[in-house]
């Protein structure tokens, strides 16, 4: 079955650094989505990519979609304190699909 | 209204109880899922409806029932569930399913099986 994986499960960083989360597929993607989960909290839809080499920004986050389908990130820059939480990508394996398949998430520390 | 609510917030039940988890949304999403979610990880998919049909059914065990009884509700029946199903469940709606919308996740029940 499809797998999505995501790497660095933890990252520490001092406020003001940036930061990247990676999640590659062992499948071609119809399209891929991203969450945000904060401590305590519940998976919040960030944004989706559908195009081959996507690239779309939100303020301080940038979410880029591979060549061949399989790969994204998403960047932030210049953390703040508000940017804690785990990252999760999702994807769908193929059109019609109803299985978002998620990445194990990354952890994002921030310190002050 | 742009939110997925669940009730309740917490449950705590014995492994011969039985309880329902409840979603409701007014978004007219025509999609809806639940997902449970163990500590440090992420969700994972258990059951999808799509216009009120069950789409999706992730080889859950039957001490887990899903219903939709309309286009904005969806539940789940628990019975003689065991610990190791403790857990946050999560309902999450989309407009329509087939990977062509985000999801709006609800906050989820925190269920503890004793």
């Amino acid at each position: 079955g499809q797998q999505v994986m995501q790497i660095p499960q933890y990252q520490h960083v001092q406020e003001g650094e940036d930061f990247t989360t990676y999640c590659n597929s062992s499948t071609t993607l119809s399209n891929i989505q991203w969450y945000k989960q904060r401590p305590g909290g519940h998976p919040v839809f960030l944004i989706q990519l559908v195009k081959s080499g996507e690239v779309k920004k939100q303020k301080r986050l940038t979410f880029q979609f591979g060549e061949a389908k399989k790969n994204s990130s998403l960047h932030i820059t210049a953390t703040q304190t508000t940017d804690v939480g785990t990252y999760f990508c999702a994807g769908f394996s193929g059109a019609g699909s109803y299985q978002l398949t998620f990445g194990k998430g990354t952890k994002l520390s921030v310190i002050p | 209204d742009t939110e997925v609510t669940q009730t309740p917030k917490h449950l705590v039940m014995g492994m011969t109880n039985k309880k329902s988890l409840k979603c409701e949304q007014h978004m007219g999403h025509r999609a809806m899922y639940w997902y449970k979610q163990k500590a440090k990880k992420p969700p994972e998919l258990m059951f999808v409806y799509s216009y009120e049909k069950l789409s999706i059914n992730e080889s859950v065990p039957s001490r887990f029932s899903p219903e939709c009884p309309n286009s904005s509700l969806l539940n789940l029946h628990l019975h003689a569930l065991q610990p190791e199903d403790s857990a946050l469940y999560l309902c999450a709606s989309s407009q329509e399913g087939r990977g062509v919308y985000g999801y709006t996740f609800g906050s989820g029940t925190r269920l503890t099986v004793v």
